[in-house]
């Protein structure tokens, strides 16, 4: 089992419309988890990191359940410039190890 | 500060060649690592490094050297080329205890 499972998508979004989704992990002692953004032929860059309680940058809202191992992502209000892909991150264990998903693409369509 | 840099942006090689992929950072991260990243497949550890002077491997190191003599520079070494390794190639460093990584604009490698 991979350690880090995303649904690749495309996620075709209409303009302004709530788009969502998940991705679930195997290592149930995993403490740290991120989003990052990745736009066509770019770097990753740190959207925000996932908070047990659950955390909110604007528009965007990440969420964890331990018990079914798994963090969210919710865009609302989707924007054109939201369409990247996002990359579901692990730590999966000490050094700053990092597990990365597949991504879910997004495109927001006008 | 320049944040991660990588060099160079595209290369292409024969089969057999080696190279360098030159990586520096200028924000004096102790953690650095390389990735490769190919279609379907997400972002895949290659080497990483604590401090300079220690390096280990990640998921996939073979066929690919990395040393640390500074703090700033991390090199990846390709030792034969092979086209299994036609990849992006991305540097990324942090500070222990944040997490956060910073990723360089990346190297396109093609090998024929």
């Amino acid at each position: 089992r991979k350690e880090v499972e995303q649904d690749p998508g495309p996620f075709n979004v209409p303009e302004g419309a709530t788009v969502a989704f998940n991705c679930t992990y195997s290592n149930s002692a995993s403490q740290s988890f991120f989003w990052y953004r990745q736009d066509c032929r770019k770097e990753p860059k740190l959207l925000m990191s996932v908070y047990s309680s659950g955390n909110e940058d604007g528009r965007f809202t990440a969420q964890l359940n331990r018990a079914s191992q798994y963090i969210s992502l919710l865009i609302r209000d989707s924007k054109l410039s939201d369409s990247a892909t996002y990359l579901c991150v692990v730590n999966t264990g000490g050094n700053n190890r990092l597990a990365f998903g597949k991504g879910n693409q997004v495109v927001v369509i006008p | 500060n320049a944040g991660v840099t990588q060099t160079p942006k595209f290369q292409v090689l024969k089969t057999g060649q080696s190279m360098t992929l030159q990586c520096a950072q200028d924000m004096n991260h102790e953690y650095m690592s390389w990735y490769r990243q190919d279609p379907g497949m997400g972002l895949r550890l290659i080497h990483y490094s604590v401090g300079a002077g220690i390096t280990d491997q990640g998921e996939v190191p073979n066929g690919y050297n990395v040393s640390r003599s500074t703090t700033e520079d991390f090199p990846l070494r390709l030792l034969s080329a092979a086209p299994s390794q036609t990849s992006v190639y991305f540097c990324a460093s942090s500070t222990p205890g944040t997490e956060t990584q910073y990723f360089g604009p990346g190297t396109r490698l093609l090998v024929l």
